[in-house]
């Protein structure tokens, strides 16, 4: 079945570093570009990273680059989000998506999300 | 970066009644070499996750009613729902991709 689970989310400290996980299943995951969004306590939508299918394009928001660090492994069909220097303001639902990238590009598959507290 | 600005920010609807959703970029979002428009719409309904409704502009997404319908170009478009229905409900975002960072609006409430 087609999907994306995150997971890796949890309670850190200030300067803390997770490392967030997200498997996917029923998709032939190395062919597809991914990505990962945010989501702050009552706030709206933020792209934070996206990575090519074969990692030879990598993406930040500013808002995390130089801190947090996309990967993917394409052999276990395990995308990664290593976070590091965590600040209050990275507290929020963080979403693995699929960018459809064929001939149109959009996010079509997002997982359920995991839960970063920083406090 | 590429400022989206969506309005109005909330919605009061009455199910049955149409609604329209605005969302400008503050560049255009249409890509010469290719023709495509990287706008696309998102709804997010209470604790879930976000789900495409339109891509590129107008093209509703798989399983998404045809009372959803997109439109626009250069750096103005619109989501219209021809008669809201209860499962409707929910936070609306436009976002554009035609350049990194990607960046959302700032969602529009759509509620009873």
């Amino acid at each position: 079945e087609l999907g994306l689970v995150e997971s890796g989310g949890s309670l850190v400290q200030p300067g803390g570093s997770l490392r967030l996980s997200c498997a996917a299943s029923g998709f032939t995951f190395n062919r597809f570009n991914m990505n990962w969004v945010r989501q702050g306590p009552g706030k709206g939508l933020e792209w934070i990273s996206s990575i090519s299918a074969s990692s030879d394009s990598i993406y930040y928001a500013d808002s995390v680059k130089g801190r947090f660090t996309i990967s993917r492994d394409n052999s276990k069909r395990f995308l990664y989000l290593h976070m590091n220097s965590l600040r209050a303001e990275d507290t929020a639902v963080y979403y693995c998506a699929r960018n459809w990238n064929f001939y149109y590009y959009y996010m079509d598959v997002w997982g359920k999300g995991t839960t970063v507290t920083v406090s | 970066d590429i400022v989206m600005t969506q309005t109005p920010l909330y919605l009061p609807v009455t199910p049955g009644e149409p609604a329209s959703i605005s969302c400008r970029s503050s560049q255009r979002l249409l890509d010469n070499d290719d023709g495509h428009t990287f706008l696309d719409w998102f709804l997010q309904k209470p604790g879930q996750s976000p789900q495409l409704l339109i891509y590129s502009v107008s093209y509703r997404a798989s399983g998404v009613p045809d009372r959803f319908s997109g439109s626009g170009s250069g750096t103005n478009f619109t989501l219209k729902i021809s008669r809201v229905e209860a499962e409707d409900f929910g936070v609306y975002y436009c976002i554009q991709h035609i350049e990194f960072p990607h960046t959302f609006g700032q969602g529009t409430t759509l509620e009873i």
